[in-house]
């Protein structure tokens, strides 16, 4: 089936600083991915919805001056935590789109922010 | 506003018995409902879905059952096995959005 990669797995920092997650389609072109938030024991939550070549839509209250989203290619989108605190601290997750509304998942980044 | 719910945060069944996993939505333009299977620290697989068309999809141990007119829907795994034990949500989507909406997720626990 269909691969999505996320990496890193797991980031430790420190308040202040910026990290940057890559999702990448291995095998397919993702024109659309999606980044997702997932406090403990909650739903997902989407955060934005990455075009390729395109501005990212961000779903409402979240801040995308905080939340910086780039999809420069067809199989790369990268959500970057600029100015990272404690509260930013959650299990981010990937999806690109395969097919309409058939979504692949990265296998998500835990965030902790010190 | 919670437009899709999972009302049971947890489940427990003894094994190679039935689980069923129930999903409500409010969203009467929902189309299209997946259910995915996750683990710990992990990102969701994806295991069944349907479309408003139907009213029942199956796959293996896994069908899914869609009440359009109580906007309801269930996964049923029979036999469960203890590796089903993981978290279970359901997703429901618009085709005029894309959008996927998640439920809480239910924590399903396959005791052997």
């Amino acid at each position: 089936g269909a691969v999505v990669s996320q990496h890193p797995s797991w980031v430790i920092c420190k308040s202040g600083t910026s990290v940057k997650i890559e999702c990448r389609s291995l095998d397919f072109q993702a024109t659309t991915m999606f980044w997702y938030r997932q406090f403990p024991k909650q739903s997902l939550m989407l955060m934005a919805t990455s075009n390729e070549g395109s501005k990212a839509t961000y779903e409402q209250g979240v801040e995308k001056d905080k939340f910086l989203i780039n999809h420069a290619s067809l199989t790369l989108s990268t959500l970057t935590v600029t100015s990272a605190h404690p509260e930013d601290s959650s299990f981010y997750i990937c999806s690109a789109e395969l097919t309409n509304e058939k979504l692949f998942f990265g296998s998500g980044t835990q965030l902790s922010v010190l | 506003d919670q437009q899709v719910k999972q009302n049971s945060p947890s489940l427990s069944v003894q094994e190679g018995r039935i689980s069923i996993l129930n999903c409500d939505y409010t969203n009467s333009m929902f189309d299209y409902f997946l259910w995915y299977k996750k683990y710990p620290a992990e990102g969701p697989t994806f295991l069944i879905s349907i479309s408003s068309i139907k009213d029942k999809n199956e796959d293996g141990r896994f069908t899914v059952f869609l009440n359009k007119s109580a906007k309801h829907l269930s996964l049923h795994i029979v036999p469960s096995q203890p590796g089903d034990s993981a978290v279970y949500f359901c997703a429901a989507s618009a085709s005029n959005t894309g959008k996927l909406i998640f439920g809480q997720g239910t924590t399903l626990q396959v005791k052997p």
